[in-house]
């Protein structure tokens, strides 16, 4: 059971736009920045969104995140089907980190 | 250019110990904590814990205290993730990753750099 709760999926048409949400506490999400990372079958996460919202060099600006009281929000712009992975919602409360349960992501 | 080298992959009977590793380089490693993750068979990331190389100073996950011991061995910018007997349901994968501080310096925000994983079957 992961301290971060996220939908198990969610899915949209190429071109279209997708929300996936992350709900925790006042003592993780609430206090500390919040981090999403994209992960395909077979391979190693990678970050694509960092304190709330911003992008690492590589990640396109059709990736945002926004961040209120104790939820983030990663959206997705002109979906691709190179965008069809998982992705996780990450935090620290007292200096743990902790990661969502992870939302896989269909193009549809 | 920041890499994180993982040892390979692992199989090993239950009650068997086990160490793996993650060789940094790039960057300096006695300034920057690393950690490790666990993705078991199909299911999401469990953050572990971490580990200060300058000071080994380390922190767990309540849920995995007490059953792995993270180390680092400065000499060569290595961490380990090691059990003294490994149980079936050890059975995952372990990536290492480098936690960065936030813009303020002060605290840990993120992960940026991750290794690429190393499998540990367990099974007799």
């Amino acid at each position: 059971q992961s301290v971060l709760t996220q939908p198990p999926s969610v899915s949209a048409a190429p071109g279209q736009k997708v929300t996936i949400s992350c709900s925790g506490s006042s003592s993780n999400i609430g206090n500390n920045y919040v981090s999403w990372y994209q992960q395909f079958p077979g391979t190693a996460p990678k970050l694509v969104i960092y304190e709330n919202n911003k992008r690492p060099s590589g990640t396109p600006d059709r990736f945002s995140g926004s961040k209120s009281d104790t939820s983030a929000t990663l959206g997705i712009t002109g979906l691709q089907t190179g965008d069809e992975a998982d992705y996780y919602c990450g935090t620290w409360d007292s200096g743990l980190s902790a990661f969502g349960g992870g939302t896989k992501l269909t193009v549809l | 250019e920041v890499q994180l080298v993982q040892s390979g992959a692992e199989v090993k009977k239950p009650g068997e110990s086990l160490k793996i590793s993650c060789q940094a380089s790039g960057y300096s490693f006695t300034n920057y904590w690393i950690g490790w993750v666990r993705q078991m068979p199909g299911k999401g990331l469990e953050w572990m814990g971490i580990i200060y190389p300058g000071d080994s100073d380390t922190r767990y996950s309540p849920s995995f205290q007490g059953h792995v011991t993270i180390s680092v061995d400065k000499s060569i910018s290595t961490a380990y993730l090691q059990w003294s007997s490994l149980k079936a349901s050890d059975t995952a994968m372990y990536y290492c990753a480098r936690p960065h501080y936030d813009s303020s310096g002060y605290d840990l925000a993120y992960f940026d750099y991750w290794g690429q994983g190393t499998l540990v079957t367990v099974s007799s």
